[in-house]
């Protein structure tokens, strides 16, 4: 029973590439939700999705980021035309969603090293 | 918008202390979360409460919903519980939502 796999676990570019991160739910988990850790900073809220659907996305910045959960296969999350400042740990979490209070289960991370 | 607060910042302490970590929120949720985190950067979910207290092995945590107030407590605390301990409560108090954390406790234990 596996948990919530991300992928790659760690990924450098440069400056002006596109990034893009996987995160595969646990089995049965519908909800997923991206979380980013800036260096010496806290956890920060980016976007929550449902299968095909993105529920909320206040957290994440208008310009470069866009995130999806398709029917079938992982969550992405895309960043466009990196920065310096795209340096950061992400995580992705998941949950079934369902029966009111369900906790969210935390992948491993990706951390993105912007050259 | 939840805003999450913890305390203390960092915390050091001898091997076989009490320890108990702070958390307070701005907004009624649903439920609140403690998760733990390591060097090395992987997090993981300790409880989900909504009320009272939850026990598991050395940790307890306890939530007063009126207060918006939660403690996790460590018992007899060991070198391998030093890591980052993180409250978080959902970005609008909604079960469902994305979490907002709190800054984390820095907990060194040592031997």
């Amino acid at each position: 029973n596996a948990g919530v796999m991300q992928n790659p676990r760690h990924l450098v570019r440069r400056r002006g590439q596109e990034a893009r991160l996987r995160c595969s739910p646990m089995k049965g988990h519908s909800h997923v939700y991206w979380y980013r850790q800036l260096p010496e900073e806290g956890l920060k809220f980016m976007v929550y999705l449902q299968k095909e659907n993105i529920i909320d996305e206040s957290g994440m910045p208008k310009e470069r980021f866009s995130a999806e959960f398709p029917k079938e296969g992982p969550s992405i999350l895309r960043i466009q035309q990196v920065v310096r400042g795209d340096s950061a740990a992400y995580f992705c979490a998941s949950s079934s969603g369902t029966g009111g209070n369900q906790p969210q289960h935390f992948g491993d991370g990706t951390r993105l090293s912007i050259l | 918008k939840n805003e999450v607060e913890q305390s203390p910042q960092n915390l050091t302490a001898q091997e076989g202390e009490f320890i108990t970590i702070n958390c307070s929120y701005s907004v009624g949720i649903s439920a609140l979360h403690w998760l733990q985190q390591h060097p090395g950067g992987g997090i993981v979910s300790l409880f989900m409460l909504s009320s009272g207290k939850k026990k598991h092995g050395r940790l307890i945590a306890t939530i007063n919903i009126q207060e918006k107030h939660s403690s996790l407590h460590i018992t007899a605390s060991h070198p391998r519980d030093s890591a980052v301990y993180i409250c978080a409560a959902p970005y609008s108090g909604g079960g469902a939502d994305g979490l907002t954390f709190g800054k984390g406790t820095h907990l060194i234990i040592q031997p």
